[in-house]
């Protein structure tokens, strides 16, 4: 991802069903790569990270899938539920020089 | 607990005004970053610093200065220079090492009044 002062977009899921965020990255040796949410007001809290040796990794409720050949990972929530109303990032990194990089940001809206 | 603590979480200032923002960890990370969030926008880098008396600027440093004379403490300053300083501001803090997430503060939220 690559961090941009461009609007968030919106994504909007019905209570019960499953989520998928989608982010693009942009540098073919980034490795490792990491998921954030960010609630109203609060910093972003760590939720799953995945190496690029992987395609996949589970957590709890959460997947995230990684497509190298494509630059693209995606975080898809089970059963989303309305504490999964949040801002969602994904970031690469960090770097040689220590940084992280964020994607832009995604709001997940929960629809009763 | 281990963690990174952010304070003031709001802060207002004075057009004309200098203000610093305190970061403290606990988690003895090498590594420690400044962020600022406007409304519905994503994360820009002020500055980081990769080790204790050493820092670089990141894509918005204009208008802000830091310091790192601790491991622990990564003081953010917003000068006048600063035109556009409301934003709500993050810390955080990592080993630096390869593949392994930051963490993050609760966030300061800066007015100017």
């Amino acid at each position: 991802g690559e961090s941009v002062g461009l609007h968030l977009p919106t994504l909007s899921v019905q209570e019960g069903d499953n989520s998928i965020i989608n982010c693009a990255y942009s540098n073919s040796a980034s490795d490792y790569f990491i998921w954030y949410k960010q609630e109203s007001g609060k910093g972003p809290q760590f939720i799953i990270d995945i190496r690029s040796n992987m395609d996949k990794r589970q957590g709890q409720r959460v997947t995230v899938l990684l497509n190298k050949t494509v630059k693209h990972l995606s975080l898809q929530i089970a059963a989303t539920q309305p504490g999964d109303s949040a801002v969602y990032f994904c970031a690469d990194g960090p770097t040689g020089t220590y940084k992280y990089i964020f994607g832009t940001g995604t709001r997940l809206k929960v629809l009763a | 607990d281990g963690g990174i603590t952010q304070s003031p979480k709001y802060l207002f200032r004075k057009e004309g005004q200098n203000v610093t923002l305190s970061c403290e960890q606990n988690l003895n990370h090498d590594a420690m970053y400044w962020y600022r969030q406007d409304p519905g926008q994503g994360l820009r880098l002020i500055y980081y610093s990769q080790i204790v008396n050493d820092f670089q600027k990141g894509d918005i440093a204009e208008g802000y200065s830091v310091s790192r004379e601790k491991k622990e403490s990564f003081p953010l300053t917003v000068t006048s220079a600063q035109k556009n300083p409301t934003a709500f501001y993050l810390c955080a803090s990592s080993s630096g090492n390869r593949g392994t997430e930051a963490f993050f503060g609760q966030g300061t939220r800066l007015t100017v009044v």
